[in-house]
């Protein structure tokens, strides 16, 4: 079974400044995505970016991008110049292909971020 | 745009009652979610259906069953709702592409407290 672990719980960061939010997993599998989720408050979940295993570059999406290393099963995302909209909590997840063609996802704990003024 | 919505965003039951959480997407898509998400735990799935009448058990089925008749509609149930059921429940579906992922779309949740 996969297992995914954020070790960060909470965060905080100024406005405008970069902050690093962790995630590392643990899989046998070689074929597989990694997701960060976003959930600001008494809002929908929403997908914020994704990386697919067998691509080395790093998925970038504006002011988001990850830190993909492989070997080290490590999955993190940088948001650059954060804004006060950014405040969420943040969950990554992975996604194994299954015969049956589902796509489960396993999430990771969260990570509370606040942006402060 | 994917729309999944939830019949309920707040819902108040009694213990042992029975509970209906309904989710309803506009999108087509194949597969279909129920997941829990506690404080510290994250988001836990429960139940997913890859197909109509179809349903696979998640990493934490019991007390729940489900039901999914029509492809867009997929309903969880609380045969009879505990103390320890109280949590925010989250639906979500995604579209089945051969070799791809699929982006799982989520709805605004129901926030079931049971006293």
């Amino acid at each position: 079974a996969q297992t995914v672990t954020q070790s960060q719980p909470e965060m905080s960061v100024q406005e405008a400044e970069t902050v690093t939010l962790s995630c590392t997993y643990d899989t046998s599998e070689s074929n597989y995505y990694l997701f960060w989720y976003k959930q600001p408050p008494s809002r929908q979940m929403i997908l914020v970016i994704r990386q697919e295993a067998y691509k080395q570059q790093n998925a970038t999406e504006n002011r988001f991008s990850v830190n993909f290393q492989k070997a080290a099963k490590s999955f993190s995302l940088k948001i650059s110049d954060s804004q006060l909209g950014d405040t969420a909590m943040y969950f990554c997840a992975f996604m194994k292909p299954n015969g049956a063609g589902s796509y489960q996802l396993t999430f990771g704990k969260g990570t509370k971020l606040s942006v402060i003024p | 745009d994917v729309k999944v919505t939830q019949s309920s965003r707040y819902l108040v039951k009694r213990t042992g009652e029975k509970v209906f959480l309904e989710c309803v997407q506009d999108m087509d898509h194949e597969n279909m979610f129920w997941y829990r998400q506690d404080p510290g735990l994250g988001l836990r799935l429960i139940y997913f259906s890859y197909d109509v009448k179809m349903k696979e058990k998640g990493d934490i089925p019991e007390g729940y069953s489900v039901s999914r008749e029509k492809k867009e509609r997929f309903s969880l149930i609380l045969e009879s709702a505990s103390t320890n059921q109280t949590s925010m429940y989250l639906c979500a579906s995604s579209s089945r592409l051969a070799g791809g992922y699929n982006e799982q779309f989520f709805g605004p949740g129901t926030r079931l407290t049971v006293l």
